[in-house]
């Protein structure tokens, strides 16, 4: 069964530090991975994702992830971290062999202190 | 870009009552919608995958008569909590879109039943 792992509730970081937010996965086949953000109360907003093709993947707001097929894992990374990436960041994964279904893993609450 | 549009964003209701809530896809045509319920600090869980033209499916251990799910035309989708209990409330949240481009996510719904 496909699953998706995001080891830490909470990371902690100071602004302009680099900021790295784990995730691995666990699927039958080629995955499609996915990150988003949720503010309170509001719906998840799509980050990035990977399907195929440069290990190495650049989304919105500056956020990057790198997949490695043989750690079977998606975090996500940024380089310099902002107050307002302070949120839930949750890795999804949907397994192409197991149809259209897209499991999230927990989720993992990011603050960023200034 | 894909947009999705998630109403109400927020409604109480009388314990025994029934709310419904929709999703519609306001750019592009979604045959498939996606409806999930996030509990307060816990991450997204998949309820039941809305077909256009035919019945949803349902995950396990989601009852199908109490969360009725229509999907009447390609952008329009509808979760209806029948006799809602308290123990119903909960962030629900839809989301349409495309395998390969990813899924966008409704701004969800808070629904609070007293």
């Amino acid at each position: 069964a496909q699953s998706v792992a995001q080891p830490e509730d909470q990371v902690n970081v100071a602004e302009g530090n680099p900021l790295t937010v784990k995730c691995t996965y666990s699927v039958s086949g080629n995955p499609y991975l996915f990150w988003y953000v949720q503010y309170p109360n509001r719906g998840l907003q799509f980050l990035l994702k990977y399907i195929t093709g440069d290990n190495l993947v650049k989304g919105s707001y500056g956020f990057e992830a790198e997949f490695n097929k043989s750690q079977t894992s998606f975090h996500l990374k940024k380089p310099s971290a902002l107050v307002s990436d302070s949120a839930l960041y949750f890795c999804a994964v949907r397994d192409i062999n197991g149809g259209f279904k897209t499991i999230f893993g927990a989720g993992t609450r990011l603050f960023v202190k200034a | 870009g894909a947009v999705v549009s998630q109403h109400p964003s927020r409604v109480i209701c009388k314990s025994g009552t029934s709310v419904k809530i929709e999703c519609r896809s306001l750019d592009f045509q979604a045959t498939t919608m996606f409806w999930y319920r996030q509990f307060p600090k816990q991450s997204l869980m998949l309820m039941a995958t809305s077909n256009e033209g035919s019945k949803a499916t349902y995950e396990q251990g989601v009852e199908k008569d109490k969360f009725l799910i229509n999907h009447a035309s390609l952008t329009l989708s509808t979760l209806t909590v029948t006799s809602a209990h308290p123990e119903d409330s909960s962030f629900y949240i839809c989301s349409a879109g495309d395998l390969n481009y990813g899924y966008t996510f409704g701004s969800g719904t808070r629904l609070t039943v007293v």
